[in-house]
This record gives C-alpha cells, sequence and structure tokens, in this order.
C-alpha cells in the first residue's frame, strides 16, 4: 500500500540548471509534505515542507510546490549545485496521526 | 555533537541470533520511532513511541520488541533474525506527535547470513 511514490527512480541534470523533482501521493488525508535529502551512509535530512493550507514553499534555492487536486508536489532546485547530489525522499502525514510515508525516493546526480 | 544516535552503525549476524540496535536523541523531542528501510528502497514506519508510550506498531513480526526506557531512548530488539530482516534500520525522533518533521539517525546496516 504505497500511499506516496516517486515515479522516477533517478535524475540527472547539468550544474546551474534546474531540477525537478515530483511525487505523487494517494491518501486525500495528508495535510503536511515534506522532503528529505540522503547522503549515503547517513540519515534523511530534513529539508523543506509544505502545509496542505498552502501551495507553495521556497527556501533558498529550494522551492516546493503542492497542487492538492491533482495530489502531487514538486521539488524544483535552481540553480543545482553538485552537492545537491543525493537521494531525495518526499514524505506525507496527516496532522492527527504520527505515520509519515515515505516515497521510495529519487537519485539525483548533478554534473559539474 | 549528534542529535540522533544510533549503535552500531554496521551488524553483521547468523540467522537465528538475537540482537539490538540503540537510539539515543538529545532534542528533548517526545516522540522517537524506527523505520525499517528495505530492498526496494521504502523507509516504512515499525514503531512510534510518544513519551515512552506506543503509539504505532506496524505489522512487524513480534521477533521486534521496542524498548523505551525514557524519551531519549528507543532501543530495538529483534530475536531470531531471519534473512529477511536484513535492511538498514534508522531511528528518528520529532518534537511531538503528529504532523512534525523527523530528525533521522544515521541507520544501522544489519546483515545476516
Amino acid at each position: 500500500d504505497q500511499q506516496v511514490k516517486q515515479n522516477s527512480p533517478s535524475l540527472s541534470v547539468q550544474e546551474g540548471r534546474i531540477s525537478i523533482l515530483n511525487c505523487d501521493y494517494t491518501n486525500s488525508m495528508f495535510d503536511y509534505f515534506l522532503w528529505y535529502k540522503k547522503y549515503p551512509a547517513e540519515g534523511p535530512t530534513f529539508l523543506i515542507s509544505i502545509s496542505s493550507i498552502k501551495d507553495k514553499n521556497e527556501d533558498g534555492r529550494f522551492t516546493v510546490f503542492l497542487n492538492k487536486s491533482a495530489k502531487h508536489l514538486s521539488l524544483h532546485i535552481v540553480p543545482s549545485q553538485p552537492g545537491d547530489s543525493a537521494v531525495y525522499f518526499c514524505a506525507a502525514s496527516a496532522d492527527n496521526n504520527n505515520d509519515m510515508r515515505f516515497g521510495a525516493g529519487t537519485r539525483l546526480t548533478v554534473k559539474p | 555533537d549528534t542529535a540522533v544516535s544510533q549503535t552500531p552503525k554496521y551488524l553483521v549476524t547468523q540467522m537465528g541470533n538475537d540482537k539490538s540496535i540503540k537510539c539515543e536523541q538529545n532534542l528533548g523531542h517526545d516522540t522517537m520511532y524506527w523505520y525499517k528501510q528495505d530492498s526496494k528502497k521504502f523507509l516504512k514506519i515499525m514503531f512510534s513511541y510518544n513519551n515512552k508510550e506506543l503509539i504505532i506498531n506496524e505489522t512487524v513480526p513480534n521477533r521486534f520488541s521496542p524498548k523505551s526506557p525514557d524519551k531519549a531512548h528507543l532501543n530495538l530488539h529483534i530475536n531470531s533474525l531471519e534473512l529477511g530482516d536484513s535492511a538498514v534500520y534508522f531511528c528518528a525522533s520529532s518534537l511531538r506527535t503528529g504532523g512534525e518533521k523527523l530528525f533521522f539517525g544515521s541507520g544501522t546496516q544489519l546483515s545476516v547470513l
């Protein structure tokens, strides 16, 4: 029962260009969405989040967009840097419970 | 000064053995979790504790038993290890329950031979 899906296992972009990572979810009760970044041999670290009352949240080079009607969110990184190369996990939860669901991750490679 | 620390980082053991993974957080968070990252790379919640009380217990074999001696610690004990238990196990914590970002440990790579 995979409620959060990241259909692209990998993405490769050139340094300086935009990276767009996508995520879809099925549970309409989700109201809080997050992106985590994971380097090898480390745990995921929080990157950016968005509440369902918003459709956009921006933090420096990172912007998350939420389309509730389509049950879709995306993470934009611009400009992309080689240090952004990592696995990015999309996650979602409902405020009334503790069960955060994760996608399978997208491996981003930013080439110099 | 690590916020969420788990030990050991690597654990190689034989089938049938019993092993434990320890987790500690120094963030003052109320809630702690165990997640399992399987071979398909999905992160799946196993357990959640809030102030030492079990909140979530997903469909996990009862060979897995979490123990929370205090709200800063959540250990995972696994009895009679099986090949399918091989995975990366992540401990995490959050300030409180519901709609909070998680802080993860660096993971424990468990290999059952």
